[in-house]
């Protein structure tokens, strides 16, 4: 079977770093990819990961290990506007997309 | 504007009635998708097009259709509608299918059937 599975809520200090983890297992594999949620509002796109290693983005960076089956993405210098739900999805061998229920990450002053 | 629009906002609906939830991208994406999305849950896809003229049975495609008459509009039907299909629902497009692509969101349509 195909599952994406990700913690449910975390919390964090604002200006800290945190780290959230999410482990795949789809039929085939093309790709990981990170979304942001807020609120309300429609998913927004962060980050793909193919290949193993760690991709930087500014204060956002997503490691993948396909080895493990495994991702994560880092948030540095927390801001209050990164309380959000953060979804990953896996990309299986039709290119369709397995999503997680989603992290939902609160950012505490 | 570029982007996805979905119509309406949201919506309360009686059980048994008939509801077209409407999408429009000006993207010229060739592929197109519809999801539900409820708590506790990953987005999951009903059904989606890879490019005009075709569509798709995905996860969970039970007491929903689609058409995709253009490259445009992808519209979701709902012929009788059901509480269980209570529900935020969110449509995508992405460049094209077949191929890895990032897929871009509507602002979704929040859904309540009575």
């Amino acid at each position: 079977g195909q599952n994406i599975d990700q913690p449910t809520e975390m919390t964090a200090t604002e200006g800290a770093i945190v780290q959230i983890n999410c482990t795949y297992q789809t039929s085939g594999f093309n790709g990981l990819f990170w979304y942001q949620q807020h609120a309300g509002e429609a998913p927004t796109f962060l980050s793909y990961n193919v290949l193993d290693g760690l991709e930087e983005k500014g204060r956002f960076s997503s490691f993948l290990s396909r080895s493990k089956g495994y991702s994560y993405l880092l948030l540095k210098e927390l801001q209050m506007k990164d309380s959000a739900s953060y979804l990953c999805a896996g990309s299986d061998s039709n290119y369709q997309l397995i999503w997680g229920a989603g992290t939902k990450l609160i950012i505490k002053p | 504007i570029a982007g996805i629009t979905q119509a309406p906002t949201s919506q309360i609906l009686a059980a048994g009635r008939r509801m077209t939830l409407r999408c429009t991208q000006d993207m010229r994406h060739n592929a197109m998708y519809w999801y539900r999305q409820d708590l506790g849950l990953g987005l999951r896809l009903i059904h989606y097009s890879n490019t005009a003229g075709t569509t798709g049975k995905g996860e969970v495609p039970d007491g929903y259709s689609v058409s995709r008459a253009n490259t445009d509009d992808f519209p979701l039907t709902l012929a009788s509608a059901v509480p269980s299909q209570t529900s935020v629902y969110f449509c995508a497009s992405s460049e094209s299918a077949g191929e890895v692509n990032t897929q871009y969101f509507g602002p979704g349509t929040r859904l309540t059937v009575l």
